[in-house]
């Protein structure tokens, strides 16, 4: 089956703007993370959904930062006022769920994001 | 907290040799998962293997095999007759009862001809 897609493959934006970054999860995975992958601070987590719930967002490095998730599906990742330290590689990850926490998460391509 | 340690940041290798990637992990959770992703030059992270805390049984997949120590908390990764197709980044992650993986800081693999 199909993997965990993401768009747009690249943005590049100026400082300031607004970005949206969009995660389609494995079919039938009810876990969605996000990660940043940013040169010198290497893959850094910064949300996790089960379902449509994000019981996990201490990662996500300011209030510039929104994820939302719909329908136990696509994921969102809205980045307000970008600045040029957002520049990095958004990774998405899907997962599905086993009581003992060990599921494995299995990423999508990245999306490539430079603030100019 | 969790942490993760690949000392190695460069290795380069001609193709055939064997090569150990290292892995060393802290944690004070009994039970955790630790993991081995490749990233090659494309970009996608291609998950390798998925270890429990509970199974300390070595595993061998073709050209690939990992070492997992407990009493020395290290997962360590063996190529052996390494080839140019196994130049990559490889990440070794830790996840413990929490949702997040913890990554180490990635080993850049490269094999020459």
């Amino acid at each position: 089956g199909a993997g965990v897609s993401q768009s747009p493959s690249n943005k590049v934006t100026e400082k300031g703007k607004d970005v949206e970054l969009r995660c389609d999860p494995i079919s039938g995975h009810t876990a969605l993370y996000w990660y940043r992958q940013s040169l010198g601070q290497g893959l850094e987590f910064l949300i996790y959904f089960q379902g449509n719930s994000a019981p996990d967002k201490s990662g996500l490095p300011s209030d510039r930062f929104s994820a939302e998730r719909t329908g136990g599906s696509v994921s969102t990742l809205t980045i307000q006022r970008t600045q040029q330290e957002d520049s990095a590689v958004y990774l998405c990850a899907s997962s599905g769920f086993r009581l003992s926490g060990g599921e494995t998460q299995y990423f999508g391509p990245g999306t490539r994001l430079l603030v100019l | 907290a969790q942490k993760v340690t690949q000392a190695q940041t460069e290795i380069s290798v001609v193709e055939k040799e064997d090569v150990t990637l290292d892995c060393v992990y802290e944690t004070r959770d009994t039970t955790y998962y630790l993991f081995w992703y490749k990233q090659p030059p494309s970009g996608e992270l291609v998950f390798l293997i998925r270890r429990n805390s509970f199974d300390e049984q070595n595993e061998i997949s073709g050209r690939y095999s990992w070492n997992f120590q407990k009493s020395t908390s290290s997962f360590n990764f063996t190529i052996t007759a390494s080839q140019v197709v196994d130049s990559a980044v490889y990440f070794c992650a830790l996840k413990t009862s929490g949702s997040r993986l913890t990554f180490g800081e990635g080993t850049q693999l490269t094999v020459n001809p």
